[in-house]
C-alpha cells in the first residue's frame, strides 16, 4: 500500500474554502486517490476518488498533481458539518481493493 | 434507504465472555468488512468477505472470527474479550466494480 502524510489537523472559518492536502509519492500508476471522512462517533463516508483528472461532485473537489504524488481535497465553503477527521486513502482498482486508512487530518471548522 | 446497519450501538461485556456483534446490508454489495478503530487511531481492518470467501489480515488475533450466513448479514464474534479489545467496530461493504465503501455507524464495544 502506498504511503501517505497528511497534516495532523488544520482549522478553517466557516463557510470558507478549505484545501486539504496529501502527499503519497509511492502511489503506484493504477492507484486511485480516495477520501474519506469520518464524522465525531460515525463510521467513515466516501467523499471523492479520482486517478489522474481533477474531479468534482456535491461534496467536494479533488486536484491532484500531474505526477500523482500529491493531491488536494477541496471544500468549496465549509460548513460546521464539515468538521471531521479526513482521509486520502490510494487504493488498487482492483476487486480486491481494499482501504487502509491513515491518520488522517482532523478539520476544525470555526464559527 | 440502502444502508449498512449495526447492532447494538453500544455494548458491553464481560472480561473473558464472548460476544457477538451484528452487521445487515440492504445494497446487495458482495463484499463485506470488518474494522477496529481504537480511540484517537484510525480504523484497521480486520478481515472481509468477497463473496464467501474469508479473508482473514495476518495481524488479526485469533481471538477474532467472523461468519457470514449470506449476502445481508455478517457477524464479528470475540471468543475471549480482553480490556485492549474495548474499540468501535466498523462494518463497511463494496461491490465489485462500483468504487465507494459503505460503513455502518459502528458498534462500540466496551469490556469490563
Amino acid at each position: 500500500d502506498a504511503k501517505t502524510t497528511q497534516p495532523n489537523s488544520m482549522e478553517s472559518n466557516e463557510e470558507e474554502p478549505v484545501h486539504l492536502p496529501c502527499n503519497h509519492s509511492t502511489i503506484s500508476g493504477t492507484d486511485y486517490i480516495h477520501w474519506y471522512r469520518q464524522l465525531p462517533s460515525q463510521g467513515p463516508e466516501y467523499v471523492i476518488h479520482g486517478l489522474t483528472s481533477n474531479v468534482n461532485n456535491r461534496m467536494a473537489s479533488l486536484a491532484i498533481a500531474e505526477d500523482r504524488k500529491s493531491s488536494t481535497l477541496i471544500l468549496h465553503r465549509a460548513t460546521l458539518r464539515d468538521a471531521a477527521v479526513y482521509y486520502c486513502i490510494p487504493t488498487s482498482s482492483g476487486s480486491a481493493r481494499q482501504l487502509t486508512f491513515g491518520s488522517g487530518t482532523q478539520l476544525t471548522v470555526l464559527p | 434507504d440502502a444502508m449498512v446497519i449495526q447492532n447494538p450501538r453500544y455494548q458491553v461485556t464481560q472480561f473473558g465472555k464472548p460476544v457477538t456483534l451484528s452487521c445487515s446490508q440492504t445494497l446487495n454489495h458482495n463484499v463485506m468488512y470488518w474494522y477496529q478503530q481504537k480511540s484517537s487511531q484510525a480504523p484497521k481492518l480486520l478481515f472481509h468477505y468477497y463473496d464467501k470467501d474469508f479473508n482473514n489480515e495476518a495481524d488479526t488475533p485469533d481471538n477474532f472470527q467472523s461468519r457470514r450466513p449470506n449476502t445481508s448479514f455478517c457477524f464479528l464474534d470475540i471468543r475471549s474479550p480482553g480490556l485492549g479489545d474495548a474499540a468501535m467496530y466498523l462494518c463497511a461493504t463494496s461491490r465489485e466494480g462500483v468504487y465507494g465503501y459503505t460503513f455502518g455507524s459502528g458498534t462500540r464495544l466496551t469490556v469490563v
